[in-house]
């Protein structure tokens, strides 16, 4: 079975600040792909990244970077310089290649970020 | 903009009644896929169709059907709807569907489905 777990329900800043969040994840499938998106107040759900299971290289995408570790079955999100236009649900999702058929996504519980002034 | 579209964005009805949610992919992907959003479940998969054909199925109740067109757009129908039935209902599309990976799944805006 597939599960991801967003440990961190609600996380608050203030404008400027770095924050982290965390993404633990569980498959017994050696392919798998692992996903980030946000969702703002507005409800729709926007695509960050995608990462498969043999790239452990960490990316950077302006202000946002990914660090994904195998070692640990974390693939946490982190947001440098916090704007207010940055406070939304994030969601981590998990997609196995060969569990079940198809290719549905397992999503974390979310974390709501609150970037304040 | 995701390239999904999903209507109706918005849909009010009572309990009983019985509803359609439709979804056009994006140009060119032959996936598309349903999930419900509620406060208790949080984002559950439904059910995916890969060009017309079933293709996964997950927590999708026997009270709820979907298909795929030939044209590609998908249509979920809910029947004797009941007040736990209330969601954001998203439909997402990929290019893939089988073997070869996820390719990035794009999620339409979600119809907010309220049962009274």
């Amino acid at each position: 079975a597939q599960k991801v777990t967003q440990a961190q329900t609600e996380i608050s800043v203030v404008e400027k600040e770095d924050v982290t969040l965390d993404c633990v994840y569980e498959t017994r499938d050696t392919t798998y792909y692992l996903f980030w998106y946000k969702q703002p107040p507005s409800g729709e759900l926007v695509f960050l990244i995608r990462r498969n299971s043999f790239d452990e290289q960490n990316e950077i995408s302006g202000r946002y970077s990914w660090n994904f570790q195998k070692s640990t079955s974390s693939f946490n999100f982190t947001i440098t310089a916090s704007q207010v236009v940055d406070s939304a649900v994030y969601f981590c999702a998990l997609s196995a290649e060969f569990t079940g058929g198809g290719n549905k996504l397992t999503f974390g519980t979310g974390t709501q970020l609150k970037v304040e002034l | 903009d995701s390239g999904v579209t999903q209507t109706p964005k918005h849909l009010i009805t009572a309990t009983g009644q019985r509803v359609t949610l439709r979804c056009s992919p994006r140009s060119g992907d032959l996936s598309v896929y349903w999930y419900q959003q509620s406060l208790d479940q949080g984002l559950q998969f439904l059910i995916q169709y890969y060009n017309g054909e079933e293709r996964a199925k997950g927590n999708i109740l026997e009270r709820f059907s979907a298909q795929q067109f030939p044209d590609l757009h998908s249509e979920l129908n809910l029947s004797s709807l009941e007040l736990g039935d209330s969601a954001l209902y998203f439909c997402a599309s990929s290019v893939g569907g089988l073997a070869g990976g996820t390719g990035e799944l794009f999620f339409g805006e979600g119809s907010r489905l309220t049962v009274l």
